[in-house]
């Protein structure tokens, strides 16, 4: 398996742009997570799902963030419009039922917002 | 609320000495307690866990964790450290009374083994 795929990779936006970031989890994994990493406020939980619905989203850090996922396959995470407080790490990670607490983290996406 | 506490920022070691990196935790009820590593540019990756059981625990790569409920610690050991340690390790708990999977990372620290 790839493992957790994620793009880009890097993304560098300016101020009031929107930006998408997507993830693609371990095939068979029925739950999702979006955090960030920043080096102030370390790793955070932004959101996870669970068969592709929404489970909790409290550290959704405020209405400019939304997280989507579609299908079991692809998930979304975007930001409208962008600060430069939001630049980061953005990591993805998914895990199966069975074992839920053994997630597999994709490489990341590095946001920088000028 | 669930939270841990990892009260190093960096720890440094030479290559070949035993190494700790600590981590406690805050809980409601019993802790399912995990680590992490990080290595540059690069996502987290499972080291070990903690449900019930032994004590001690023993993870990949040689690392260990031996979990204290008395004094509500779950360190981070390896007999002999490498360079190749050398990374970022999270520490993490899950509240099981809390209900669903969500994990709470501690702040991290920066393993450094040096020659």
């Amino acid at each position: 398996d790839a493992g957790v795929i994620q793009s880009p990779r890097h993304e560098v936006t300016e101020m009031g742009q929107e930006v998408t970031l997507r993830c693609k989890p371990i095939s068979g994994h029925d739950y999702l997570f979006w955090y960030r990493q920043t080096m102030m406020r370390g790793l955070e939980l932004l959101i996870y799902f669970n068969n592709n619905v929404p489970i909790d989203d409290s550290g959704m850090p405020e209405d400019r963030f939304s997280a989507k996922m579609p299908n079991a396959s692809f998930s979304t995470l975007k930001i409208q419009p962008s600060e430069p407080r939001d630049s980061a790490v953005y990591f993805c990670a998914s895990t199966i039922g069975t074992e839920p607490t053994k997630q597999y983290f994709g490489p990341g996406t590095r946001l920088t917002v000028t | 609320a669930q939270s841990v506490a990892q009260p190093e920022d960096q720890v440094n070691v030479a290559e070949g000495n035993p190494l700790t990196v600590k981590c406690t935790y805050s809980v409601s009820g019993n802790p399912y307690l995990f680590w992490y590593v990080q290595y540059p540019n690069r996502g987290l990756q499972f080291l070990l866990k903690y449900i019930t059981g032994d004590n001690l625990v023993k993870g990949s790569y040689g690392f260990e964790a031996e979990f204290n409920k008395s004094q509500t610690s779950f360190h981070l050991k390896k007999p002999s450290a490498l360079v190749s340690d050398s990374a970022l390790y999270f520490c993490a708990v899950r509240d099981p009374a809390g209900g669903g999977n969500k994990l709470t990372f501690g702040t991290g620290t920066q393993l450094k083994v040096e020659l």
